[in-house]
């Protein structure tokens, strides 16, 4: 059963930068069927797609947070990554990890998600 | 603001037909297909229904999908308590971009 955890800090200083990872178990990050993406959820409101990669290194991102977002992968270690610069309060949220399968076009599986919140 | 709009709440009570809908636009719903998410209380969202009107394996035949245009609807027939939860839209934006709806908090009365 394929399963997706989150890892992380839970607490950045607003201007630093939030650095997760999310490592995918069960199954193979290099498989040429899915992508691999961030998806984040402030506290009580509704969820924003951050951004997705391919095995290939190959990523978009969600065009609002573009100039702060990079996402990496590492197939050696079957791990996604996920930095976001320059935060401030309005990065506090529950960050998610999931699966895109391109043959539904849709994030079929998730991580359990992680709590990071931007605080001095 | 979310790109695609739903209504915050709705509600039923046992063994009744709920529906919920979301809009969006051209550049979205009325162009890419729709999908849509449960979340329950203090978890991770789950896939309920993909490419307008599929379900993942699992997933009751309760839960069904449509698309018409630039909206879409997710009716949910013989209403159970555990369907309470909140309930999210989504769709491929073509300013290359996924874009959810702001999520509907669905309450069994």
């Amino acid at each position: 059963q394929l399963q997706l955890q989150e890892s992380g800090p839970g607490l950045v200083k607003p201007s630093e930068t939030l650095s997760l990872t999310c490592t995918v178990s069960g199954g193979s990050i290099s498989s040429s069927s899915y992508y691999w993406g961030w998806i984040r959820q402030p506290p009580g409101k509704g969820l924003e797609w951050i951004g997705s990669i391919y095995y290939s290194g190959s990523t978009y991102y969600n065009p609002s947070l573009k100039s702060r977002v990079t996402i990496s992968v590492d197939t050696s270690k079957n791990q996604f990554s996920l930095k976001l610069s320059s935060v401030t309060a309005a990065d506090t949220a529950v960050y998610y990890c999931a699966r895109h399968a391109v043959v539904i076009n849709a994030f079929d599986y998730w991580g359990q998600g992680t709590l990071v919140t931007v605080s001095s | 603001q979310s790109v695609l709009t739903q209504p915050p709440s709705a509600s039923g009570t046992p063994g009744q037909r709920v529906t919920i809908s979301c809009s969006g636009s051209s550049s979205n719903i009325g162009s890419n297909t729709v999908n849509w998410y449960q979340q329950l209380p203090g978890t991770a969202p789950k896939l309920l229904i993909y490419s307008n009107n599929q379900r993942p394996s699992g997933v009751p035949d309760r839960f069904s999908g449509s698309k018409s245009g630039t909206s879409a609807s997710l009716a949910i027939s013989g209403l159970q308590s555990e369907d309470e939860a909140d309930y999210y839209c989504a769709a491929w934006d073509d300013s290359l971009a996924w874009v959810f709806g702001g999520g509907t908090k669905l309450t069994v009365l």
